[in-house]
């Protein structure tokens, strides 16, 4: 299995302009994540989705931030406007379905963002 | 909030066990304990876990106390490749349950 597939690996932008951030996840897997990544806060998650529905957003940091979700082997993150503040590496993590107790979340390998 | 403490940063011999403790006072009954780490520039990667019996893989062995109020990570032989910052997690067992990172623990593997 190729892994949890983010795109892109990097994208720099400028203020204000639209950002768009994918993931796929591994076959099979139904709860997908969304995390960000700075040296000053961390890893925080910023919403989760089981069986493509949305779950848990209250992590994402205001109404310029959006995620969807359309079927179970895409999700997009989308920033509009984009900020500086948004510079961060963001990951995409997808889990197993079924029994938690076998249950652990595999993570991407990031798409780092800059905004300028 | 991160229900964990760990100390930020430990350092060890090359080959040396690794010994990493985390504090998780306020665990529930329905929660486990998760470790993950992150290699520099790569995304965290699920080492372990376990419930209140201590557990061992082909990565680790995870240590709980009895009255599971902590835990220690354990990397029986350390090697360069093992240096990177350390989460100890806890919890529910539900497959659609998040996870709240903390800091973390940043471990050197010195040669």
């Amino acid at each position: 299995d190729a892994g949890v597939i983010q795109s892109p690996r990097h994208e720099v932008t400028e203020m204000g302009q639209e950002v768009t951030l994918r993931c796929k996840p591994i076959s099979g897997h139904n709860s997908l994540f969304w995390y960000r990544q700075t040296m000053m806060r961390g890893l925080e998650l910023l919403i989760y989705f089981n069986n493509n529905v949305p779950i848990d957003d209250s992590g994402m940091p205001e109404d310029r931030f959006s995620a969807k979700m359309p079927n179970a082997s895409f999700s997009t993150l989308k920033i509009q406007p984009s900020e500086p503040r948004d510079s961060a590496v963001y990951f995409c993590a997808s889990s197993t379905p079924g029994l938690g107790v076998r249950e652990t979340q595999y993570f991407g390998p990031g798409t780092r963002l800059l905004v300028l | 909030d991160a229900k964990t403490t760990q100390p930020p940063s430990m350092d060890c011999a090359e080959g040396r066990a690794a010994n990493l403790p985390c504090n998780h006072s306020t665990i529930s009954g329905n929660e486990y304990v998760y470790w993950y780490r992150q290699i520099h520039s790569q995304g965290p990667q699920y080492i372990i876990h376990g419930l209140k019996n201590n557990e061992t893989n082909e990565m680790a062995s995870l240590i709980i106390t009895e009255d599971r109020k902590s835990s220690t990570l354990i990397l029986p032989h350390a090697t360069l490749r093992d240096t990177a910052v350390y989460y100890c997690i806890v919890r529910l067992w539900s497959s659609a349950s998040k996870i709240i990172f903390g800091s973390g623990t940043r471990l050197s593997i010195r040669p």
